[in-house]
């Protein structure tokens, strides 16, 4: 595609519910990466995908946030039993080979994720 | 770690006017890249300039210039000329190249920027 997509751009959801997000990279995008905007705050790295490979989740705040890549192009962040504290807009950004370092990453719109 | 400070959480300026922006941060590394990012009210963020750490000339990009000071670990950020279509949240970005971790982005709390007709 164009660009970086997401779905759903708002979710709603109540406390306790498990929420799926999704991330659509450029085609050809090696790297996924996940990260977690607070309200006023920069992205926060999630974690990082290489092909299907999770190669680092150390970003990740609790065990009730697991994220796939399961064929190396798409990817699912899934939040299980969402609290409040989990309320943030979920940014997806993919590069086309995460090794060289003068690559950039091209962002996604977010996904808003608001716990009531 | 690696820390990103953007110590003006707003700032204006009018139309076809400069401002500058200003970002600073803290590492050990030697090797590695400054990014300014731009997140309208639309959220996506779009690149706006990148400078490589080893380079000591100032990365240009139109009305965008930063202002690189490495031994103060500073990166500012100039915009010339600004225009409506400036208005938004800037990103200062740290990227540091980890083995298994791909790059990883260390952000600010970015700048909100603006433009007053």
């Amino acid at each position: 595609g164009a660009g970086v997509s997401q779905s759903p751009r708002y979710k709603v959801a109540k406390r306790g519910q498990d929420v799926a997000l999704r991330c659509d990279p450029i085609s050809g995008h090696v790297s996924l990466f996940w990260y977690q905007q607070a309200l006023g705050q920069g992205p926060e790295f999630l974690t990082y995908f290489q092909n299907e490979a999770q190669l680092d989740k150390s970003g990740l705040p609790s065990d009730r946030f697991f994220a796939e890549r399961p064929e190396g192009s798409v990817s699912t962040l899934k939040i299980q039993r969402t609290q409040q504290e989990d309320s943030a807009v979920y940014l997806c950004a993919s590069s086309l080979i995460g090794r060289i370092l003068q690559e950039t990453q091209y962002f996604g719109p977010g996904t808003r994720l608001l716990v009531l | 770690a690696q820390t990103v400070t953007q110590s003006q959480p707003e700032m204006s300026v009018q139309e076809a006017e400069t401002v500058t922006l200003s970002c600073t941060y803290d590492t050990s590394e030697n090797n590695y890249y400054l990014f300014w990012y731009k997140q309208p009210p639309s959220r996506q963020m779009i690149l706006v300039i990148r400078q490589e750490a080893y380079k000591q000339q100032n990365a240009t990009e139109n009305r965008f210039s930063v202002n690189f000071q490495k031994a103060a670990k500073s990166f500012s950020l100039k915009i010339s000329d600004s225009q409506l279509g400036d208005t938004a949240m800037y990103f200062c970005a740290f990227m540091k190249h980890g083995l298994g971790t791909g790059n990883q982005f260390y952000f600010g709390t970015g700048t909100s920027l603006t433009v007053i007709p």
